[in-house]
């Protein structure tokens, strides 16, 4: 199995509402991330789990809550989002959380706060 | 900061045609990754190239690195619709940099015209 799955692939969301973002990958990667892209835009890194602990946390709001139950999943949290968090979500895992090794990028999730 | 810089931002090209994209970065590097994302999908892993290497082959893609002038090219020929996508350069700097993260350049939008 060579992919990264995230779920849902499309969501919609009141700026109330709780949600979560899932990605599961079974290559045996030890790190994942979460991205963030807007239109036209690059990628923008979120959070970075090595070997299941949040290593890097790049100043993303509390409203954004990345939880790592185990080494193939990974979840992001959602609560009390603004419009402006309406982006594609990329899930991506590596062989370590170097960057030595190409990423592998699940499709991402369309998310669209209203 | 951002460590790569595309180039050009977007690019028509005739089927059949090569297409060439160039990317620019500003400090040292390790290696150097090329990424294809079709529209609203994932990115995918092209080619990784380090920096002891010049030029590196994957079926019709062709990368080439020149550490002096800190650029990279990324040539894919005989051209297909397929071909049609952004594409995107990352560098990381290596291990002993506490940034210690792949850095996405701002993308180059391919089209290839029928």
């Amino acid at each position: 199995d060579t992919e990264v799955t995230q779920t849902p692939k499309h969501l919609v969301m009141g700026m109330t509402n709780k949600k979560s973002l899932k990605c599961e990958q079974h290559m045996g990667h030890r790190a994942m991330y979460w991205y963030k892209q807007k239109a036209k835009k690059p990628p923008e890194l979120m959070f970075v789990y090595s070997y299941e602990k949040l290593s890097i946390n790049e100043s993303v709001p509390s409203r954004f809550s990345p939880e790592c139950p185990n080494s193939s999943l990974l979840n992001l949290h959602l609560h009390a989002l603004q419009p402006e968090d309406s982006a594609l979500y990329l899930c991506a895992s590596s062989r370590t959380d170097r960057g030595n090794y190409g990423y592998t990028f699940g499709s991402g999730t369309r998310l669209t706060v209203v | 900061s951002q460590q790569g810089e595309e180039d050009p931002q977007a690019l028509s090209i005739q089927e059949g045609e090569n297409a060439t994209m160039n990317c620019s970065y500003k400090t040292s590097i390790n290696n150097l990754q090329w990424y294809r994302q079709n529209s609203g999908r994932g990115l995918v892993h092209l080619i990784l190239i380090r920096s002891n290497e010049r030029e590196k082959h994957s079926g019709r893609l062709r990368v080439t690195l020149d550490t002096s002038k800190k650029s990279s090219s990324l040539l894919i020929t005989a051209s297909r619709a397929a071909d049609t996508a952004s594409y995107f350069c990352a560098t990381w700097r290596g291990p002993m940099n506490r940034d210690d993260k792949i850095i996405f350049g701002k993308g180059t939008r391919l089209h290839i015209l029928p």
